[in-house]
Parts: C-alpha cells; structure tokens; sequence
C-alpha cells in the first residue's frame, strides 16, 4: 500500500511570510495527525484530526497556525505569519483504528521549513 | 510537552554487539512504542507494546515494559550498521489517540 505523502518536501521563507504543506494520508485511515519536529528534539503534536474532525489542537499556535482536512482525506498546515522558531520538520502520520492497536502510525517523510 | 526521557542520549556500539535504550515516562498509559528515524526522514514504526504485556518480541527486537516503574528498555540484538539511526519511546494514553515521544536515542554502529 502507498505511504503518507507530503509536499513540498523542503521549503526556505523569510520570517513573516505564510507557507503551506500538504499531507495525503493511507487510503482507509481516519485519523491524521501533524507534528512538529525541531532539531534534536522528538515530535510535538500539532493537530489531530478525525475523519474530518479536529479531536486534539490543544498545542496548535491557533494565532499563526491553521490546518484543515476536508473530506476526512487530504490535510493541509498553513502557518501566517512565520517565525524564525518554526524552523522544524513537519511530519504527517496517519492510522486507522485496526492499525493503531497492534502497528502504531504510518509517518509522511515530512517537509523540512527553514525560516530566515 | 514531552512525556519523558530516553537514556543514553547516544550510543555507539560496534556491529554485532547489542545495543539497550530506556526510556521513562511520568502519566498512566495505554501503550507504548518504539519508532526508528534515519536522518532526514520520517519515522517508522517499529513495534507496540500495551500496558498489560511486560515482554514484546520482534526479529531481533526486545521491548520490556514496566508499568510500575513507568519505564520501557528496547533492545536491538546483533546490531547492524543499517540500525544506526535515531530511536524513539512513544506513549498513548488510548488507542488512536496522540502520542507523545521522548527525546530520542542516536544510536551509531560502527562496521
């Protein structure tokens, strides 16, 4: 089966500049999730999503950060305007409640923000 | 926030030797697990143990859990230069619901 697919893959903005990734999750799976990765550092959730559903944004920096997922499938992380400290990797992941019991989550390879 | 710490922060082993990481956390969960990340990519899962289960078998991975001490050990058996990667404990308070991973250990193995 197809992974996680993310795009772009790498992307350089001038801080207050808006940008956006995009996330297509394994065909099936209902719940995708958006982490933020800084350097040396492990995931951090972002978002979690349910069908179409936000379930968890509670670490979301609601003032500059937005993600949406329209029809339960695709998902998209906007931030505006961006910050030198969300230089990071943004990874997607996604399960389906069969999977998540036994074989954890299916992580995108991630799209790696530079911030300057 | 992170849920706990994964000890040692790197290790560096020679291929064949085995390499153990822990990992600790602080709230009651429902599952842990392990994932494994090569530089500049995503992570892969690697196995999942839950909390009623104290010894979790995969090829040459060794997962123990012990909820008591709120801790986990991952171990890799006659390491390869291909596991050189980093590692990382994740918790779930449910299943489906977030995870929140540790740190992470850098592990090399040298050939």
């Amino acid at each position: 089966e197809a992974g996680v697919a993310q795009s772009p893959r790498y992307k350089i903005i001038e801080k207050r500049q808006s940008v956006a990734f995009w996330c297509n999750p394994i065909s099936g799976h209902a719940t995708l999730y958006w982490y933020q990765q800084i350097l040396g550092q492990g995931p951090k959730l972002l978002i979690q999503f349910q069908n179409n559903g936000v379930v968890d944004d509670s670490q979301l920096p609601k003032d500059r950060f937005s993600a949406e997922r329209l029809k339960g499938v695709d998902s998209t992380l906007k931030i505006q305007p961006a910050k030198l400290e969300d230089s990071a990797v943004y990874l997607c992941a996604s399960t389906s409640l069969r999977q998540s019991g036994e074989y954890g989550y299916t992580f995108g390879s991630g799209t790696r923000l530079t911030v300057v | 926030s992170q849920q706990g710490e994964e000890d040692p922060q790197a290790l560096s082993i020679q291929e064949g030797e085995n390499a153990t990481m822990n990992c600790s956390y602080k709230t009651s969960i429902n599952n842990l697990q392990w994932y494994r990340q090569n530089s500049g990519r995503g992570l892969v899962h690697l196995i999942l143990i839950r909390s009623n289960e104290r010894e979790k078998h995969s090829g040459r991975l060794r997962v123990t859990l012990d909820t008591s001490k709120k801790s986990s050990s991952l171990l890799i058996t006659a390491s390869r230069a291909a596991d050189t990667a980093s590692y990382f404990c994740a918790t779930g308070n449910f299943q489906g619901g977030k995870l929140i991973f540790g740190q992470g250990t850098e592990l090399s193995v040298k050939p």
